[in-house]
């Protein structure tokens, strides 16, 4: 069972508001990433981090940012929550076995109204 | 660039086998897995295969590897109500710790 967590599990929120999206893990992995999935559809990367005080960007640009301050701790902001970022987000953590085998948290559903 | 290709559905009768293709770009991947996804949830790791290998079979899964083709399969024995899900393909990049994900498979059982 992957120990990695994210809160909350859904979200309605206002436009222009700022929210942040919690995710950690307790497994001590050095990497972590965030993905959005509209639903049934493909991921997208969106953020990642190598370690602590590392974050890029991934492929899909987004108006997030993320930060790593601590190993197990990666929240994702959005400073001002717009009807267009609608969509599941989801948080995913490596270590170093098996390649590069990414564990899953539940996700959380957001929907800016 | 690197690109993975699914199918974009599957629909099988219940106790049918399954079977879920995907093709891969990039040769130097080292590993290549299958993730399960429900609705409303994460993704969850079925099963994978180290690229000099060319089975696995886990239980009910079967993996399949043809490096030549560059084509990965996933099937599934006596096919029940609980595996209706979106199956993703991915391969891991040698070059950094990322992985390049399929669109997914909706498989759709019928009963």
């Amino acid at each position: 069972e992957a120990d990695i967590y994210q809160t909350p599990r859904y979200l309605v929120i206002g436009t222009g508001k700022k929210i942040t999206l919690e995710c950690s893990q307790t497994m001590g992995h050095d990497k972590m990433y965030w993905y959005q999935q509209d639903p049934g559809m493909e991921l997208h990367l969106i953020h990642y981090s190598y370690g602590v005080n590392s974050t890029e960007k991934g492929d899909l640009s987004s108006e997030s940012t993320v930060s790593r301050i601590r190993t197990e701790h990666f929240p994702l902001t959005l400073e001002s929550a717009r009807p267009s970022h609608t969509s599941q987000y989801l948080c995913a953590s490596s270590g170093s076995d098996r390649g590069v085998e990414q564990f899953f948290g539940p996700g959380t559903r957001l929907t800016v109204l | 660039g690197e690109d993975v290709e699914q199918s974009l559905f599957l629909s099988v009768r219940e106790g049918d086998s399954s079977v879920i293709n995907c093709t891969y770009t990039d040769s130097s991947s080292t590993y290549l897995y299958w993730y399960k996804q429900e609705p409303g949830a994460g993704l969850q790791l079925l099963t994978y295969i180290f690229s000099n290998m060319d089975m696995k079979q886990d239980q009910r899964l079967t993996v399949l590897l043809n490096k030549k083709d560059k084509h990965l399969s996933l099937r599934i024995a006596d096919t029940q109500t609980g595996d209706s899900a979106i199956y993703f393909c991915a391969e891991s990049m040698r070059s950094n710790y990322q992985l390049i994900w399929g669109a997914g498979t909706k498989l759709i059982i019928k009963p």
